[in-house]
């Protein structure tokens, strides 16, 4: 069964510190999203990959970063947390370009900046 | 740019009822379309998907989506609401296969007993 985990359900940080969210799919997929999810606003692309090494900036990009070292791995980095990053973050992977389309989702880190 | 809405934030249904959630999307183009569901404290999982070919699309769980191009529509029907559906439902759309995939703002359906 496909499956991508998400390394944390639930973080609390403070202000001004470093956030990492992990993320490991078990696809062999190339491609990998990094999602924010807020109510009423759906689900906002952050950053994506389409290879190990390469990252593209999403619809809202400002506040973080990404590492993709090793195909199964995609991290999101938060430099400086904010309360304003207080949200639900989701991990997606899929097929390369040129597929359905179809992501496969993590279950999601539910992240509050305090 | 694309957009997708999704006509009513809050949708309550009682059990056995009609489910009909609603979802309009802007594209110049016959675009890929897709319904995801997220039950409560989990990511979204694909519940159908609309490519090419027929438009009436089934999906799991007795969920079904019939693209109308003339309308840019993708409402999603199930004929009887079970306690079970009670999650969030979202409605995406991808221009093509090598695009981004865009999201509505999501449906939250209630099934009241």
């Amino acid at each position: 069964d496909v499956k991508v985990t998400q390394s944390s359900r639930y973080l609390v940080k403070r202000t001004g510190e470093k956030v990492f969210l992990e993320c490991v799919q078990d696809m062999d997929h190339e491609n990998m999203f990094w999602y924010r999810q807020d109510p009423g606003l759906g689900l906002r692309l952050i950053y994506f990959s389409y290879d190990v090494k390469m990252k593209e900036k999403g619809d809202i990009p400002e506040g973080y970063s990404v590492s993709r070292e090793k195909k199964e791995r995609f991290s999101l980095i938060l430099e400086s947390a904010s309360t304003n990053q207080t949200s639900m973050y989701l991990c997606a992977s899929s097929l390369p370009s040129g597929g359905t389309g179809e992501l496969f989702f993590g279950e999601g880190s539910r992240l509050t900046v305090l | 740019a694309q957009s997708v809405t999704q006509l009513g934030s809050h949708v309550s249904v009682s059990e056995g009822a009609l489910v009909l959630l609603r979802c309009n999307y802007s594209s110049s183009v016959p675009p890929y379309l897709f319904w995801y569901v997220q039950y409560p404290n989990q990511g979204l999982q694909l519940l159908l998907k609309y490519t090419t070919g027929a438009t009436l699309v089934k999906g799991i769980n007795g969920f079904e989506a019939e693209f109308k191009k003339s309308e840019t529509s993708f409402h999603l029907t199930k004929p009887s609401a079970h306690m079970s559906d009670a999650a969030e439902y979202f409605c995406a759309v991808q221009k093509t296969s090598y695009d981004k995939v865009i999201f509505g703002p999501g449906t939250s359906l209630s099934v009241i007993p």
